[in-house]
């Protein structure tokens, strides 16, 4: 089973700020990565598919990089509504594995 | 506009069964692979289990295996999730989430990844 770590746990920044996340595999998985955010009360939406692609909708602040067994996720200016839940998720290899999340909440 | 709605969940003994559904609307169910996600309170996400679109490739999370099922009904555009042996660790917000798949020739590959979520259906697994 390949363990995704996300670093760090709490994010507190201010709205404006920008926000850098990480999710690192313990192995590689290529490019096959994705990111969601998660608030409070409701699912998880898609931001990020295949490591540095947009889902659908996704504004452009949102950004994702990285390959192999380092990824990064990228806010570059913080809106009110980007305070939230963040996850990881490995699409390479089943069973399909979560990191444990980065909170970024407004400092 | 894709609609997933999950039903079946409540307060169940430790030991007894349920069964999970999911009903969709809004896009070709039988084209694309489903799955199941589920959130303990308080806690990250976990995949528990998912099917391809014809049934050729199941998968469970280690922590389920052997005591959950999934399983499709293409003409009824519905998801399943059969739980037995239930645990009190089973405890958990449960989603189906639609995969996004990918076009490879004339079928759409499973690839993975998450493009729509129910809004979950609660398991509380307690004596």
């Amino acid at each position: 089973e390949i363990v995704l770590t996300q670093s760090p746990a709490t994010l507190s920044l201010s709205p404006g700020e920008r926000a850098t996340l990480s999710c690192r595999a313990s192995q590689s998985v290529s490019s096959y990565l994705a990111w969601y955010q998660q608030k409070p009360g409701q699912a998880p939406r898609l931001l990020i598919y295949d490591a540095s692609n947009r889902a659908a909708g996704i504004p452009a602040r949102f950004s994702g990089s990285g390959s192999g067994t380092d990824f990064t996720l990228t806010i570059s200016s913080l809106e009110p509504e980007d305070f939230a839940v963040y996850y990881c998720q490995q699409c390479s290899n089943w069973p399909l594995t979560f990191g444990g999340g980065t909170k970024v909440e407004i400092k | 506009e894709v609609q997933l709605v999950e039903s079946g969940g409540g307060l169940v003994q430790p030991g007894r069964s349920l069964r999970l559904s999911c009903a969709a609307s809004g896009f070709s169910f039988d084209d694309y692979a489903m799955h199941w996600v589920r959130q303990a309170p308080g806690k990250g996400l976990e995949w528990v289990s998912g099917i391809s679109w014809n049934r050729g490739r199941i998968g469970y999370a280690e922590s389920v295996k052997g005591r959950f099922t999934i399983s499709r009904d293409n003409a009824k555009n519905s998801l399943y999730l059969q739980m037995n042996s239930l645990r009190a660790e089973d405890t958990a917000l449960y989603y189906c989430a639609k995969d996004m798949g990918i076009l490879r020739g004339l079928l759409i590959t499973a690839r993975n990844d998450f493009d729509y979520w129910g809004q979950g259906i609660l398991v509380t697994v307690s004596s």
